[in-house]
């Protein structure tokens, strides 16, 4: 199946650093998903975006919704301990189905 | 108010054999999705539901199959496991054509 191509792969930073993550498709979607998972945890949905453009905020994490509806990225500002995980982006596209990068993992230094 | 709620959590199964996974919806969530999960991979979407109708399907073969129920719970059947079969299913739930809450998944194993 298909699987968006997220960037980058791993990431080690010190607590207190800013944090930045992208993904991309050859696709259009009409829904981008940001999400984290822990081990042996389902994922947890962080910040959704429906419109092209849009820029949602939760908390220290800030999500767009890319002008071309092909790509998205999420930050973390002032990382903390507990922001380790794997975090992946989720795109629905017009047929309505999803589909997951490949992951970002983050470890971080206290 | 409950999660989304997977059964079993954990199965092992022996190659050839069948095996049903269950999951019940967040209350008032009529669209359940299926997907599967391999150790260090995203998830890979299998299939979605809404008021008892497939909406979605992924690629996978026909011995994945899945249905909805009146109280919109839904089952997740494999046929004649393989060991590639292996992997942690979740199962997604939202009000309308989606499925954004996450349950903990069932990790099956295939031996």
């Amino acid at each position: 199946g298909q699987q968006l191509n997220q960037s980058p792969q791993s990431m080690f930073i010190q607590e207190g650093e800013d944090v930045s993550m992208n993904c991309t498709s050859s696709s259009i979607f009409n829904t981008w998903l940001w999400y984290k998972q822990d081990p042996g945890e389902g994922p947890v949905l962080l910040i959704a975006l429906y419109k092209a453009g849009e820029l949602t905020s939760n908390g220290r994490l800030t999500a767009q919704f890319g002008i071309t509806r092909k790509d998205s990225f999420l930050n973390i500002s002032a990382s903390i301990p507990s922001d380790v995980g794997i975090y992946f982006c989720a795109g629905q596209d017009t047929g309505n189905q999803f589909y997951f990068g490949t992951g970002t993992s983050l470890t971080v230094i206290p | 108010d409950a999660g989304v709620t997977q059964s079993p959590t954990h199965l092992i199964k022996t190659r050839g054999q069948h095996v049903t996974l269950r999951c019940s919806p967040i209350s008032g969530h009529k669209s359940v999705s299926w997907y599967q999960q391999v150790l260090g991979q995203g998830p890979q979407f299998i299939f979605q539901y809404y008021e008892k109708e497939e909406r979605g399907r992924g690629n996978f073969p026909d011995r994945f199959s899945a249905r909805q129920f009146p109280n919109y719970s839904s089952e997740l059947n494999v046929n004649a496991l393989l060991l590639g079969d292996s992997a942690l299913y979740l199962c997604a739930s939202s009000w309308s054509i989606g499925g954004y809450t996450f349950g903990s998944g069932t990790r099956l194993t295939v031996v």
